[in-house]
């Protein structure tokens, strides 16, 4: 599936760096989604965008901060990270938040914090 | 949303068909199930979703029990490319809110 896009897809980086992950959709879908997967472990929803407005914040460390400039585009901002932030990192949209079942994942950001 | 159990691996020879099952004993009238697959270090990729009926399409065919406690996920010529895990959700379509829940899974492996 390429109607999602993420960059980079691969990352190292310091406890004291800055980075960005991008993701971009395609699809003209409404609804974007943060997802972290640590190894061995089931995905955990992040953060919810519905129409650019973020709906949902499932107890996330502050050291990650969302933003959706517009209905294609979802950026995670990575600051002071931890080692045990060190996961896969997923986007994924959907036509908008009610049609939310049928989500269309990006290949991911995988992250390591050093 | 239901509960749904899986089991955690199956094998599959190359060309022949996978069965995928799925129990799901708690299902209510209104949830759907839905399967995705996530290819190693690859994001989830949607497979197909059904209510009650039998569901086909380019990837796969969905067979539902007539009571709904159980589906079948049916690749029909697996290939080497379908080895990954595959994700049995139940769901209320519609339902805002709430999220995907990606168990465990089964974990399929296709061999030559």
């Amino acid at each position: 599936e390429t109607g999602v896009t993420q960059t980079p897809r691969h990352l190292v980086m310091g406890m004291t760096n800055k980075k960005s992950l991008k993701c971009e959709q395609h699809l003209g879908h409404n609804a974007m989604y943060w997802y972290k997967q640590s190894a061995k472990k089931p995905l955990e929803l992040m953060f919810v965008y519905n129409f650019k407005e973020q709906t949902e914040n499932n107890s996330v460390p502050s050291r990650f901060s969302p933003e959706c400039p517009n209905s294609s585009h979802l950026f995670l901002h990575l600051h002071t990270l931890q080692p045990e932030d060190s996961a896969l990192y997923l986007c994924a949209s959907s036509q908008d938040r009610v049609r939310m079942e049928t989500q269309y994942f990006g290949p991911g950001t995988r992250l390591l914090v050093l | 949303d239901a509960k749904t159990t899986q089991p955690p691996s199956m094998d599959c020879a190359e060309g022949r068909a996978a069965n995928l099952p799925c129990n799901h004993s708690t299902i209510s009238g209104n949830e759907y199930v839905y399967w995705y697959r996530q290819i190693h270090s690859q994001g989830p990729q949607y497979i197909i979703h059904g209510l009650k009926n039998n569901e086909t399409n380019e990837m796969a065919s969905l067979i539902i029990t007539e009571d709904r406690k159980s589906s079948t996920l049916i690749l029909p010529h697996a290939t080497l490319r379908d080895t990954a895990v595959y994700y049995c959700i139940v769901r209320v379509a519609g339902n805002q809110g709430g999220k995907l829940i990606f168990g465990q899974g089964t974990e399929l492996s296709v061999k030559p």
